[in-house]
């Protein structure tokens, strides 16, 4: 199986900081990588999919780029409902997702 | 509006068996890809497995700590997507969300079921 990892596995910032998750796969996954935000007691919620491809009624400060085995989410300004787990997911084969990043206030 | 509602989870001992329903509204069920997820408590989400819409031929793949143990299967006349789960083991406590495929990624969530596997 495709192993999938996320640094950092957690990060404390402040309202309005620009924060970086990275994600990287064991093997070559062109595209397709998606990203989720799961908050406690929630359904996780799909952000990016196919690397960089904003899902309809995300606001645009959320940002997904790369291909092959290195991938980025990128929160522009960060804003108070965006404390929560972040999780990268591999759909190229039997799928997997990396171990999340939890997103802490600082 | 689409909606996933799964139901089904409860305490069961280990060794024993479950089945989930996860039933479909909102959009067209016959042709979805469905997968199921799960989330240990104090862990990450885990895919569990998928079945592809029965026009793409209706197959499965499993991630490997349920393979062999867990069976997905569908009734699109019923809008119903199903996890059988047998030889239940403790490690298999978590809550099970069903999701909807898009674009090759877990467009639509339900909210979840909790299985507790426990003697």
């Amino acid at each position: 199986d495709i192993q999938m990892t996320q640094s950092p596995s957690s990060l404390s910032a402040s309202v309005g900081d620009r924060v970086t998750i990275t994600c990287r796969a064991s093997q070559s996954i062109n595209s397709y990588l998606n990203w989720y935000q799961h908050k406690p007691g929630k359904a996780p919620k799909l952000l990016i999919y196919t690397a960089s491809s904003l899902q309809s009624g995300v606001p645009s400060r959320f940002n997904g780029s790369g291909s092959g085995t290195d991938f980025t989410l990128t929160i522009s300004s960060l804003q108070p409902e965006d404390f929560a787990t972040y999780y990268c997911q591999q759909s190229y084969s039997t799928w997997t997702f990396g171990q999340g990043t939890k997103v802490e206030i600082k | 509006e689409v909606q996933l509602v799964e139901s089904g989870g409860g305490l069961v001992k280990p060794g024993g068996s479950l089945r989930l329903s996860c039933a479909a509204s909102g959009f067209i069920f016959t042709t979805a890809w469905m997968s199921w997820v799960r989330q240990a408590p104090g862990k990450g989400l885990e895919w569990v497995g998928h079945i592809k819409s029965s026009t793409a031929g209706g197959t499965t793949d499993y991630a490997a700590p349920v393979k062999g143990r867990f069976t997905i299967s569908r009734d699109d006349s019923k809008n119903t997507l199903y996890l059988q789960m047998n030889s239940l083991k403790t490690e298999d406590t978590a809550v099970y969300y069903c999701s909807w495929e898009y674009h090759s990624a877990l467009n639509i969530w339900g909210q979840g079921t909790m299985v507790t596997v426990s003697s």
